[in-house]
């Protein structure tokens, strides 16, 4: 079985710090996807960032990079020059490798960037 | 439209009602989901459809009943639905390779469903 966990249920933020929301994983599958979601207060899940459990780069997307330590099994989402835009509910979440899986999601960070 | 649409975006139903929930993808993707988003606990993944066939039921009761007649549509039929079944409903879609080692869902905004 795939469990998430992500430790910190909120956070306070300066506006143009970077962020960083932690997230560790547990598997037992040799392939796994690893994957960051925004979701404001209207609801929507918004898909932010990718991570392959065989990438040897850690995923970057505009200001979101993904901090993948394999090892530590460790899936950590910076955030760099954070904006009130931000703020938000951000899951982590795993996928079995290949073929149509549901995603395994944690509990959430509810961020909120303060001007 | 663009995206992954749902509707209704809110509804509010009796115990002894039936209703279902649409959900249509304009991705061109090849399979969909539906997840249930209660208050302080996780998305839990309910179904899974691959090319409009089911291959997950999260033991999800079977007073909650999906159907996929293509790959562009989703529903979730309700019926005898409980108070603590009362939860943001969300659909997902993807594109499924088996080359892929994974891939990313896209989300719709939900149906936020009361049960009274």
């Amino acid at each position: 079985a795939q469990k998430i966990t992500q430790t910190q249920p909120g956070m306070f933020v300066q506006e143009k710090e970077a962020v960083t929301l932690d997230c560790t994983y547990d598997t037992s599958d040799p392939s796994y996807g690893l994957f960051w979601y925004k979701q404001p207060s209207s609801g929507e899940m918004i898909f932010l960032i990718y991570q392959g459990s065989y990438d040897q780069q850690n995923a970057t997307e505009g200001r979101y990079s993904l901090n993948f330590q394999k090892a530590r099994k460790s899936a950590n989402l910076v955030i760099s020059a954070s904006q009130l835009g931000d703020s938000a509910m951000y899951f982590c979440a795993m996928s079995r490798g290949g073929g149509a899986d549901g995603l395994t999601f944690g509990k959430g960070t509810h961020l909120i960037i303060q001007p | 439209e663009t995206g992954v649409t749902q509707t209704p975006r809110h509804l509010v139903m009796g115990m002894t009602n039936k209703k279902s929930l649409k959900c249509e993808q304009h991705l061109g993707h090849n399979a969909m989901y539906w997840y249930k988003q209660s208050a302080k606990k996780p998305l839990e993944l309910m179904f899974v459809y691959s090319l409009e066939e089911r291959v997950e039921n999260n033991s999800v009761p079977s007073r909650f009943s999906p159907e996929c007649p293509n790959s562009s549509h989703l529903f979730l039929h309700l019926h005898t639905l409980q108070p603590e079944d009362s939860a943001l409903y969300l659909c997902a879609s993807s594109q499924v390779r088996q080359s892929e080692s994974s891939y990313e869902q896209y989300f719709g905004p939900g149906t936020r469903l009361t049960v009274t």
